[in-house]
C-alpha cells in the first residue's frame, strides 16, 4: 500500500518564529489532507489539498503531485499552533476513500 | 449546529467484555469512517461505509464490528477478540462517496481495558 512519510517528526519553536512541515508520499494520489490534531485529541482540517496551494491566514499548503510531496507552511507561529500535524491520502488505485496517515509531526511553540 | 459526535469520551471496561463506541453525524453525509489512534502514531482504518446497510473491512478490522442502519448513525463494537483493544478511537464522515470527499472528524472516544 502506500506510504506516508512526514518530517520533521519534532519541532521546537519559539513564538513569532516561521516554519515547514513535509509530507513525502509513495504513490500518486486522489486526495491529501492536512490535520492539527490538539492536545484534546480532535482532528481539525487545515487543507484538502491533492494538488496545487492553498492558504487561510498564517497558514498555507502546497502539493506537487507530480513529485509526490506536500508542504504545510506556518507563518509567525502561536502558542495554540501546538500538536501534532497530520497529513493524510488516499492513494490513486484505492477504489474507496481510505486515508492512510503519516506519523506526524509534533509541533510545540514556546512563549 | 452540524457535526460528528461521539459518545462516550472516555469509556472503562473489564477484560472479556464487548464494548460499543457510539457515532453519530448530522452533516447528510453518505459515508463514515472507523480510525483507531495509538500513542504517538498516526491513525488506523478499522472499518468504512460509503453507503446504508454497506460497509468495507479496513486495515485492521479483526476483533471489531460495525453495523450501518441510518445514515446517521455508525457504531463500532469492540470485541473480547481484539487482541489490543485500548486506544483512542475516532470517528469521520464524507459528504461524498470515493476517494474524493474530504473526511472530517468526531471528538474521539479514549478506551480503556484492563
Amino acid at each position: 500500500g502506500i506510504q506516508v512519510e512526514q518530517s520533521p517528526p519534532d519541532l521546537i519553536l519559539q513564538e513569532g518564529a516561521n516554519s515547514t512541515l513535509r509530507c513525502n508520499f509513495s504513490d500518486s494520489v486522489n486526495n491529501l489532507q492536512w490535520f492539527h490534531q490538539n492536545p484534546w485529541g480532535q482532528l481539525i482540517n487545515l487543507f484538502y489539498i491533492p494538488s496545487g496551494t492553498k492558504q487561510n491566514g498564517r497558514l498555507s499548503a502546497t502539493t506537487v503531485a507530480t513529485e509526490r510531496y506536500s508542504l504545510l507552511y506556518i507563518s509567525s507561529s502561536q502558542t495554540t499552533d501546538s500538536g501534532v500535524y497530520f497529513c493524510a491520502v488516499v492513494a490513486w488505485e484505492t477504489s474507496g476513500s481510505r486515508l492512510t496517515f503519516g506519523e506526524g509531526t509534533q509541533l510545540t511553540v514556546n512563549p | 449546529d452540524g457535526g460528528i459526535t461521539q459518545s462516550p469520551k472516555y469509556l472503562f471496561r473489564k477484560e472479556g467484555q464487548n464494548v460499543t463506541l457510539s457515532c453519530e453525524q448530522n452533516l447528510n453525509h453518505d459515508a463514515m469512517y472507523w480510525y483507531r489512534q495509538d500513542p504517538g502514531q498516526g491513525l488506523r482504518l478499522i472499518y468504512y461505509s460509503q453507503i446504508v446497510n454497506d460497509f468495507q473491512k479496513g486495515d485492521i478490522a479483526e476483533g471489531y464490528s460495525v453495523s450501518r442502519e441510518k445514515k446517521e448513525s455508525f457504531p463500532l463494537t469492540v470485541t473480547s477478540a481484539q487482541k489490543n483493544p485500548t486506544a483512542f478511537y475516532l470517528c469521520a464522515s464524507s459528504g461524498r462517496q470515493g476517494a474524493l470527499g474530504e473526511q472530517y472528524f468526531g471528538p474521539g472516544t479514549r478506551l480503556t481495558v484492563t
